[in-house]
């Protein structure tokens, strides 16, 4: 069965420096795989997806991730952090030809701190 | 463009009382529709999903149901509010089985 796993329940950074959000997967073929973000009571936005091709993809606010297949991983990055940026962070994977199900990870909250 | 708005914002109802959620599309025909459930504090887990008038499939049994009555609307119900029903409803749609775009959610109490 496929699974998202985000080993990183609660991550605390300082404004400015970087970061680094794990996410691994579980899939026999390469997925298609997404990020998105959650503010405070609200809705989810997406922030990037990767379906082939280049392994970096960017997206909105300066984020990127990185897909590896090898490590079946698909980790979110930024140089920069704002403290805008607190949130919590869900991976997602659907499988290509499906129905457009997304599979999330348990989540990862960000707390910048100023 | 398109958006996605949903209905109410939030909802305090009792056990054992009816519920009736509710998502529009404007400015895409046809798309897939989802429903998504968030318990508090917890990931999502996809419930609904339909791609045409009328038919909706479930993937999770949690003594609700959906309905496509049009082609932009997408309704969440259930006659019998349990207190494990309380969380964070999302209604969200794709152009094509790829990306999945979501409202803003409707959070639930059951009280």
């Amino acid at each position: 069965a496929q699974s998202v796993t985000q080993p990183d329940a609660r991550v605390t950074v300082s404004e400015g420096a970087s970061l680094q959000l794990r996410c691994k997967y579980s899939y026999s073929a390469t997925p298609y795989l997404f990020w998105y973000v959650q503010y405070p009571r609200q809705g989810l936005q997406l922030l990037l997806k990767y379906y082939s091709g280049d392994p970096v993809v960017q997206g909105v606010n300066s984020f990127e991730a990185e897909f590896s297949k090898s490590n079946s991983s698909f980790h979110l990055q930024k140089a920069s952090v704002h403290w805008s940026d607190s949130a919590v962070y869900f991976c997602a994977l659907s499988i290509p030809g499906n129905t457009g199900k997304l599979i999330f990870g348990l989540g990862t909250t960000l707390q910048v701190q100023p | 463009a398109q958006t996605i708005h949903q209905w109410p914002v939030a909802e305090i109802k009792a056990v054992g009382s009816p519920l009736s959620l509710g998502c529009t599309i404007k400015g895409k025909s046809s798309p897939n529709l989802y429903w998504y459930w968030q318990a508090t504090g917890g990931t999502l887990q996809q419930l609904f999903y339909s791609i045409t008038v009328g038919q909706v499939e479930s993937v999770v049994q949690l003594n609700l149901s959906a309905s496509r009555p049009k082609d932009d609307q997408f309704i969440l119900s259930t006659e019998k509010l349990l207190l494990s029903h309380s969380g964070f409803y999302l209604c969200a749609w794709s152009p094509d089985n790829t990306e999945v775009f979501f409202g803003k959610g409707t959070r639930l109490t059951v009280v």
